[in-house]
């Protein structure tokens, strides 16, 4: 079965402009979750998104948002970029946002942005 | 306010051998503790895992060893094997906070044939 695809791979914006990530979880899964990894931060939890509603956020300034679509699809949107928004974005998916399932939460393998 | 601290931060350990990464965590509330392995140009993908009802869960190579009292849990993996060389990293997350992990650090492992 195919796993959590993101698009695009790579990327590269200038200063200032914003950006917009794509993410298709597995076929079922119905909860997304957006991490930032960086090398000097880890990763770090973003937001998760469970029938189109915001469940959980992290510790990141509001130029950071997303949505979920109806068919689970995600996109995370990132306005007036800043160097330190260079980073691996990463996409995890799972069926529910319970606790039984989080043996099955699996992650893309992300859209690498950097920004100059 | 780092929640799961990650020990060592680089590991080089000879085909065969075993190698040991720490995490210790501070928030009592955690009831879920994951294992990623992640490797170059890819996502983490989940080893293992264990739950604070049990001390020591095994699959194959793979061992978490879990001390709720010192609210620490660690992985070994025996028998290390060249392609274990990728990143490791610890989680930990919460029934009341969904799918959310807060991650350690990250260990970078490099098995040596």
């Amino acid at each position: 079965k195919a796993g959590v695809t993101q698009t695009p791979r790579y990327l590269i914006k200038t200063r200032g402009q914003q950006v917009t990530l794509s993410c298709s979880p597995i076929s079922g899964h119905r909860s997304v979750s957006w991490y930032q990894q960086t090398p000097g931060q880890g990763l770090q939890f973003l937001f998760e998104y469970f029938s189109e509603t915001q469940r959980n956020k992290g510790n990141f300034p509001g130029r950071f948002s997303g949505r979920q679509f109806s068919n689970s699809r995600s996109e995370m949107n990132v306005s007036t970029l800043e160097l330190g928004d260079s980073a691996l974005y990463l996409c995890a998916s799972s069926l529910t946002t319970t606790s039984r399932d989080r043996d099955g939460y699996t992650f893309g393998s992300g859209t690498r942005l950097t920004v100059v | 306010q780092q929640q799961v601290k990650q020990s060592p931060q680089s590991l080089i350990v000879q085909k065969g051998g075993i190698s040991i990464i720490n995490c210790a965590y501070e928030n009592t509330a955690f009831d879920y503790f994951p294992w990623y392995q992640q490797f170059p140009g890819k996502g983490p993908a989940l080893l293992i895992a264990i739950r604070p009802d049990v001390s020591e869960k095994k699959e194959g190579r793979f061992t978490i060893s879990f001390n709720k009292s010192a609210k620490q849990f660690s992985l070994h993996i025996m028998d290390s094997q060249p392609g274990d060389s990728a990143t490791y990293f610890c989680a930990a997350s919460k029934t009341a906070a969904g799918n959310k992990l807060t991650f350690g650090g990250g260990t970078r492992v490099l098995v040596k044939p």
